[in-house]
């Protein structure tokens, strides 16, 4: 595997629900960025890793929890969602947190519909 | 705060003709842009980005875009298009205060005609 890569690629999940999304960069990048893609809006920066530490944290609701366990891998822990958190998720890498200087590169992302 | 505005939520173009996709930034401080290329079920991939050198800057895929500061702009351009260049193009600023963060536009999505 090279890049950025994010599993699951499709999900479905009900309100009640709690599940996880997966972020693995082959890079050797030291940060790791969470954004959401909603349709007719503008990508959304959530959360900013820089080697394991979070260092932004963009008013997302509790609902969304980040986790960093190491540079190569982010995980977003989703619990009690709302429709309206139907969206593309997208992860992203750069070699530092200083995102107009190192390129940052994305993932597919995560498709999420919330029923 | 910087921003940028993205004319146009839809583009079509016939294969073969210019490519000419519009954005307008504010930011307070000489500032970063760039052009990111989203191509159907995939993440974003940076086409070019401008960091204050010369002013025209060449990217992949044939495209380059101009930086402007009279007219607080700078637009994608491509001279002939090509089927495989349908995709959404999205817009992006940093300000040199702050270059940890970049701020996306809206996207523009480009349709190529046969």
């Amino acid at each position: 595997e090279t890049g950025v890569t994010q599993t699951p690629r499709h999900l479905v999940m009900g309100m009640t629900n709690k599940k996880s999304l997966k972020c693995e960069q082959h890079l050797g990048h030291n940060a790791m960025y969470w954004y959401k893609q909603s349709a007719k809006k503008p990508l959304e920066l959530m959360f900013v890793y820089n080697f394991k530490e979070q260092t932004e944290n963009n008013s997302v609701p509790s609902r969304f929890s980040p986790e960093c366990p190491n540079s190569s891998h982010l995980f977003l822990h989703l619990h009690t969602l709302q429709p309206e958190d139907s969206a593309l998720y997208l992860c992203a890498s750069s070699q530092e947190q200083r995102a107009a200087t190192y390129e940052q590169y994305f993932g597919p992302g995560t498709r999420l519909t919330v029923t | 705060a910087q921003s940028v505005t993205q004319l146009g939520s839809h583009v079509s173009v016939s294969e073969g003709a210019l490519v000419l996709l519009r954005c307008n930034y504010s930011s307070s401080v000489p500032p970063y842009l760039f052009w990111y290329v989203q191509y159907p079920n995939q993440g974003l991939q940076l086409l070019l980005k401008y960091t204050s050198a010369a002013t025209l800057v060449k990217g992949i895929n044939g495209f380059e875009a101009e930086f402007k500061k009279s007219e607080t702009s700078f637009h994608l351009t491509k001279p002939s298009a090509h089927m495989s260049d349908a995709a959404e193009y999205f817009c992006a600023v940093s300000d040199l205060g702050r270059d940890d963060k970049i701020i996306f536009g809206k996207g523009t999505r480009l349709h190529i005609l046969p």
